[in-house]
Parts: structure tokens; C-alpha cells; sequence
């Protein structure tokens, strides 16, 4: 079966404290990886898509990479304007659906 | 273009009563997607549509949830009649098919069944 997990569930961190956002994935054909934000009250908002295995993808002070098992968010030195739930979804070959992690609810204490 | 657009952006009903969400996804847009959040289970895809057709109805709950696309421009959601754990935050999402391509997803709408 198709799925996507994100560890860890919930992740507080200090102002400056680098660290990094996991999504785990099984998926029958990957025609793409999806990195959104999604803020209190609102709906997700996108970030990043990656295609395959080795690939980068870099924004202001996140970066997101991609294996064939697993993909990570990276955050260098946080502000807590980046506290946000971040959520990982795949896009599979077959049909184009659409799954998405449960998230990671990411808080940056000043 | 506005982004994705859903109404209401809140509603209160009372159980048994039949609810409709509306949605207009992003002009251009192939593929238009209605997704339910909650704490418990997360973003979980309910019904998609390709060029206005549905192409995957597995996530759709039970047959009190029912959802139809008319044309390129509009979309509803349907739930007949609902039920107090219904009670979630609906998204409807829009995007191209060009190869792997993001969503973009509306505001959402609170639904409450009391």
C-alpha cells in the first residue's frame, strides 16, 4: 500500500538551531515529491516538488532533498516565522493521486 | 487569477441535514481535488476529478458524501445527511498535469455538525 510518514510528529526548536524534517514514502511509480506549509487557519501552501532521486531544491533558509526512500527538509537557522505544520506528499505515476503525511508541526521559540 | 476559491468558509449545521461546500479551482486547472482534514487522520484525499470527470472516489467516506463537477469552473461537495464526526476542515485543491505538479489548495471550510 501506498504511504507517506513524517517524523518527527512535533519539533521545537530555539531561534537558530538548525535541524532537519523527515518524510519517509512507499510508492508504486513516483512522478513527484511534495513539500507544502500549511499555517493555523489556512490551506497548504506550496514549497517544493522534486522528481527523482539526487535532486535539490532550495528556499530562503529550507532545502529539500530526495532519495529513493525518503526526502528531508532541512532548516538552517529558524525564525519563528517558520513555525508552521510542514507536510510531505507524493504524487504517484499510475493515476496522478495525490498522498499526503500527516505533517510535522514545527514550533521556533524567539 | 485568485487562487483556488471555497464557500462557505465556515458552516454550522445541525446533524441530519444536508451540507454543500462549493469550490472553484484556478482557470487552466485539469485536476481538482477534495481533501478532509482533521487532528486524527490528517489531509486525507476523498475525490478527485480529471477534465471534470471523477476518477477516484475511494477515500469518499460512505454514500452520505457525494461530489460533482459540472463544469471546469465549479465543483460541490455533498454530505446527505451529515453527522457530528463529519466535523472537519475540507480543502478543495486544483492543478495542471504536467508531469509532477503541486497543488494549490484553497482557504478550506469549516464544517461543524452539532
Amino acid at each position: 500500500e501506498d504511504q507517506v510518514t513524517q517524523s518527527p510528529e512535533a519539533l521545537r526548536l530555539q531561534e537558530g538551531e538548525s535541524s532537519s524534517l523527515n518524510c519517509s514514502y512507499t510508492v508504486s511509480g513516483l512522478r513527484g515529491l511534495f513539500w507544502y506549509r500549511q499555517d493555523p487557519g489556512k490551506g497548504p501552501e506550496f514549497l517544493f516538488t522534486l522528481y527523482s532521486a539526487g535532486e535539490e531544491k532550495e528556499k530562503e533558509r529550507l532545502k529539500a532533498t530526495l532519495t529513493k526512500k525518503e526526502s528531508f527538509l532541512h532548516i538552517t537557522a529558524p525564525k519563528p516565522e517558520d513555525s508552521a505544520t510542514y507536510l510531505c506528499a507524493v504524487q504517484r505515476n499510475r493515476d496522478d493521486k495525490i498522498i499526503f503525511g500527516k505533517g510535522t508541526r514545527l514550533h521556533i521559540l524567539p | 487569477d485568485a487562487g483556488v476559491i471555497q464557500s462557505p468558509r465556515h458552516e454550522v449545521t445541525e446533524m441530519g441535514q444536508e451540507v454543500t461546500l462549493r469550490c472553484k479551482p484556478i482557470s487552466g486547472h485539469d485536476y481538482l481535488f477534495w481533501y478532509r482534514q482533521t487532528m486524527m487522520r490528517g489531509l486525507e484525499l476523498l475525490i478527485y476529478f480529471n477534465n471534470n470527470v471523477p476518477i477516484d472516489d475511494s477515500g469518499m467516506p460512505e454514500d452520505r458524501f457525494s461530489a460533482k463537477m459540472p463544469n471546469a469552473s465549479f465543483s460541490t461537495l455533498k454530505i446527505q445527511p451529515s453527522e457530528p464526526r463529519d466535523s472537519a476542515v475540507y480543502f478543495c485543491a486544483s492543478s495542471f498535469r504536467v508531469g509532477g505538479t503541486e497543488a494549490f489548495f484553497g482557504q478550506g471550510t469549516r464544517l461543524t455538525v452539532v
